[in-house]
């Protein structure tokens, strides 16, 4: 257990709302990480974080914002949620010291 | 570009029978790799880990994986399967530098039959 907690972890919402999903952890850690889980595609990155205000882009970053205002936060914002944004989302911290990513338990978004 | 293939989607094995679990990855330079696994409606559990050294690496719950360079795999196996590790299980490859960003194949869904 890294200390990462998610929230919602469920969460059911209409098309063309916007919706921000959290993700906390305890341990301090630098790299914060999103994912997404979709059926046949693992777990495809989103965006990440390596420091408070320091985020970058990953494999799938259209549609989707972050913000690292504290170094226990990670805010993943849909600006406009879309049906192909419904999915798993996974939020992982980067333990520097083992070099090995710890995830999160997940959120279930559901874009009706 | 970093990728990962698990070419198997499903896989169904007897309680007490081997596993193995196939992993390509596609790296530019030395790789770190992860096995993680992942029950239903839970996140991911690492199940073990390859950075250097021996090439054969153990992890939890009965777990091995073994690191072939020349080709390019990282097979998961376990001697006896318990009807407990049934799971969707994930390979992935990493730089292991700053930021470690990962690459995920798209999964195996373990099924045990009793």
């Amino acid at each position: 257990d890294a200390g990462i907690t998610q929230s919602p972890r469920h969460k059911v919402t209409e098309t063309g709302t916007p919706v921000t999903l959290r993700c906390h952890q305890t341990e301090n850690h630098r790299y914060m990480y999103w994912y997404r889980q979709d059926p046949g595609h693992g777990l495809r990155l989103i965006h990440y974080s390596y420091g408070v205000k320091d985020t970058d882009k990953g494999e799938v970053s259209d549609g989707y914002s972050v913000s690292r205002s504290k170094t226990e936060d990670f805010l993943l914002t849909l600006e406009s949620a879309t049906s192909s944004q419904t999915s798993v989302y996974f939020c992982a911290i980067s333990d520097r010291a083992t070099d090995t990513q710890y995830f999160g338990p997940g959120t279930r978004l559901t874009v009706l | 570009a970093q990728s990962v293939t698990q070419p198997d989607i499903h896989i169904t094995v007897s309680e007490g029978a081997s596993l193995e679990l196939r992993c390509n990855y596609s790296y530019g330079a030395t790789p770190y790799l992860f096995w993680y696994v992942q029950s239903p409606g839970q996140g991911l559990q690492l199940l073990l880990k390859y950075f250097s050294g021996d090439t054969l690496v153990q992890g939890i719950k009965g777990f091995e994986a073994e690191f072939k360079r020349s080709q390019s795999s990282f097979n998961l196996r376990k001697p006896s399967v318990h009807w407990s590790d049934a799971a969707e299980y994930f390979c992935a490859v990493g730089a292991g530098n700053a930021g470690n960003m990962l690459t995920f194949g798209g999964g195996t869904r373990l099924m045990v039959k009793p």
